[in-house]
């Protein structure tokens, strides 16, 4: 058990909708990564949150979004949604600015687009 | 960013060691190697990672060669529960970002 929550487990959407994942960092971990893993590829780096500011972002379009709130919990929004956008959202966290230290990993949230 | 190359699968026998090959030619000399697994579609399971000199821990031992080009996780009494997804992993250097390939799926064997 790495201490990191994911909520809901499963959501089924349909295109266009938006949509809201949460997560639930450690205590004390003050930097939140979130990552897509569509189905049989490694996970892909959405962007990084460290003490509520965007401090790193991978090649995401700007309708997928974030926030990071005091109490170690962070939303990933994802607006618009396309049929690709299936896909299993890991957060991880860690205690350093720049992810330095070991990342933990959530257990998930399978995303369906219909 | 750096990338890694690792085998799409191999096969292990249970209580044998498994050891698990990855190529990163480009790493940049601050970069870290990470290994994580991921069993059954859960959340990656961190397992091990360094910089330039070998590690060992509880789960794994990392064997990193001299000129950092290629690694290799060795996990020395390999049981069923080891089968898994392995992701070889160069974190960015000053980010936390994790660039994850493929990885090598490993099914250990009785």
């Amino acid at each position: 058990e790495t201490g990191v929550t994911q909520s809901p487990t499963h959501l089924i959407k349909t295109r266009g909708q938006q949509v809201t994942l949460r997560c639930s960092s450690q205590s004390g971990h003050n930097t939140v990564s979130w990552y897509q893993q569509a189905l049989g590829q490694g996970p892909q780096f959405i962007f990084q949150y460290y003490r509520e500011e965007e401090n790193g972002r991978g090649n995401f379009p700007p309708r997928f979004s974030g926030l990071q709130f005091p109490n170690y919990s962070s939303e990933l929004n994802v607006n618009a949604l396309e049929l690709d956008d299936s896909a299993l959202y890991l957060c991880a966290s860690s205690l350093d600015e720049l992810a330095a230290d070991t990342q933990y990993f959530g257990p998930g949230t399978r995303l369906t687009v219909l | 960013d750096a990338k890694t190359t690792q085998p799409p699968s191999m096969d292990c026998a249970e209580g044998r060691a498994a050891n698990l090959p990855c190529n990163h030619s480009t790493i940049s000399g601050n970069e870290y190697v990470y290994w994580y697994r991921q069993i059954h579609s859960q959340g990656p399971q961190y397992i091990i990672h360094g910089l330039k000199n070998n590690e060992t821990n509880e789960m794994a031992s990392l064997i990193i060669t001299e000129d950092r080009k290629s690694s290799t996780l060795i996990l020395p009494h390999a049981t069923l529960r080891d089968t898994a997804v392995y992701y070889c992993i160069v974190r960015v250097a000053d980010t936390g970002k994790l660039i994850f390939g493929q990885g090598t799926t490993l099914q250990v064997k009785p």
